[in-house]
């Protein structure tokens, strides 16, 4: 267990749709990380965020959001499914002290299934 | 293009046998190179994390070398496990990005009886 809670494990939903993950650092961790993990993409880097304030871009859509709240748990939205959206959403944190040089620490993973 | 390729895709091995998994990166500047060992469905963990000085670093039965040169890294596993099945990962950050790492693909190891 790594200390990072994600919720829900899983989600059913519909094309046009919108969902919100939510994400709860390890205690004490300032920095969370958003990645998609696909079938045929692998994981990808969507967001950081470090005490608050967005740290870090990746290949985030437009349609996707992200922000962290001041008890440091994090939001992922996703606006206008899509099929392709459909992947494992992970979330991870770090002390975010050393930037770079972290270990993240990934949570368990949300499963969305878009129909 | 992908900037960290891994080899091979997935191998086979026999339990109790070693095997040796390859990570090459084109990642500039280099801050550090990371292996993440994944199980299916689950959340990558982090095995081993070495910077531009390392070149060996050991995690139990895993070990990881660094060539910063030649931007190569390998990933030892000695006499594995059943528990070793998973996909391990290899992920290099570089040193002008803030907590942003670039994955590779993934080497999906089966270890059978």
């Amino acid at each position: 267990d790594s200390g990072v809670t994600q919720t829900p494990k899983h989600l059913i939903t519909a094309t046009g749709q919108r969902v919100t993950l939510r994400c709860s650092p390890r205690s004490g961790d300032l920095s969370v990380y958003w990645y998609q993990q696909s079938l045929d993409q692998g994981l990808q880097f969507l967001i950081q965020y470090y005490n608050g304030e967005e740290r870090a871009k990746g290949n985030i859509l437009e349609r996707f959001s992200a922000q962290q709240f001041p008890d440091l748990h994090s939001e992922l939205n996703l606006s206008s499914l899509e099929l392709g959206d459909s992947a494992l959403y992970f979330c991870a944190s770090s002390p975010g002290k050393r930037g770079g040089q972290e270990t993240q620490y990934f949570g368990p993973g949300t499963r969305l299934l878009v129909l | 293009k992908n900037q960290v390729e891994q080899s091979p895709q997935s191998l086979i091995i026999l339990e109790g046998k070693n095997c040796t998994l390859q990570c090459n990166y084109t990642v500039s500047p280099f801050s550090n190179l990371r292996w993440y060992k994944q199980d299916t469905g689950r959340g990558p963990v982090s095995l081993t994390i070495m910077t531009f000085s390392e070149n060996t670093k050991s995690n139990g039965r895993y070990t990881a070398t660094l060539d910063a040169d030649t931007k190569q890294s390998s990933l030892h596993i000695t006499a594995s496990q059943l528990s070793d099945s998973a996909s391990y990962i290899c992920v290099v950050s570089a040193s002008d990005s803030w907590g942003k790492l670039q994955f590779g693909a993934g080497t999906q190891v089966v270890v059978t009886p």
